[in-house]
């Protein structure tokens, strides 16, 4: 029950676009389309923003985007905006039927 | 509208034990299979648990199991979280939260709403 890798943190500026990595195994990400994506402010709950890797909420932004291939999931926030300035958190449903989550991801707005 | 609100956290000495408790309004908790994560600090989110919806079956991370047991009184809408044997690497923010559902596929994969958290501390 490995955590999935993702870089600790990436930064882009205002309307710019920035893309996050997941990266598991065949075992996780690369065995199902069951990669989902948190968003999660300080202090807060996590807020679900894409699941079944490329799927929307009611309610979430179209700048946020989902895909994956292979073992590496990931997650592009577009025309960067102030508020989304947050920890982004994957997931995936595993072979041992548990679930797991990456180490997360600080984006920075700057 | 659908809510999950977490009790039972505190400060607890290693070894100690702690019950947590997650109350579930606004959708039918008896048909609803859960899950408890944590958080701590500085690191990142780590699933703990899975109750399915009559509790016949659960299942743990290996960093938990054999500690903790994962319950529900569906009468009382209300999920537990059982902790035993605690250690400094246990502290952290526990988040109960419910599976998304589909008719077509049942109880799935990614997790929404969560609760507000409650904060374990386990030290001297």
């Amino acid at each position: 029950q490995s955590a999935l890798t993702q870089p600790a943190s990436v930064s882009g500026s205002p309307g710019q676009s920035i893309t996050i990595s997941c990266t598991g195994t065949s075992s996780d990400v690369g065995g199902y389309n069951y990669v989902s994506w948190y968003q999660q402010h300080p202090g807060k709950a996590p807020k679900l923003m894409i699941y079944d890797v490329t799927n929307r909420p009611s309610g979430i932004s179209n700048r946020f985007s989902g895909s994956k291939s292979g073992n590496t999931a990931s997650l592009t926030i577009s025309g960067l905006q102030a508020e989304d300035e947050a920890d982004y958190y994957c997931s995936s449903y595993t072979s041992s039927s548990t679930w797991v989550f990456g180490g997360g991801t600080k984006l920075t707005v700057l | 509208e659908v809510q999950l609100v977490e009790s039972g956290g505190g400060l607890v000495q290693p070894g100690g034990s702690l019950r947590l408790s997650c109350a579930a309004s606004g959708f039918t908790f008896s048909n609803s299979w859960m899950h408890w994560v944590r958080h701590a600090p500085g690191k990142g989110l780590v699933w703990v648990s899975r109750i399915n919806s009559d509790g016949s079956t659960t299942s743990y991370a290996d960093s938990v199991k054999g500690r903790f047991t994962i319950s529900r009184d569906n009468a009382k809408n209300t999920l537990f979280l059982q902790m035993n044997s605690l250690t400094a690497e246990d502290t952290a923010v526990y988040y109960c939260t419910r599976p998304g559902y589909s008719i077509s596929w049942g109880w799935r994969h990614w997790f929404d709403p969560w609760g507000q958290g409650t904060l374990v501390t386990v030290s001297s």
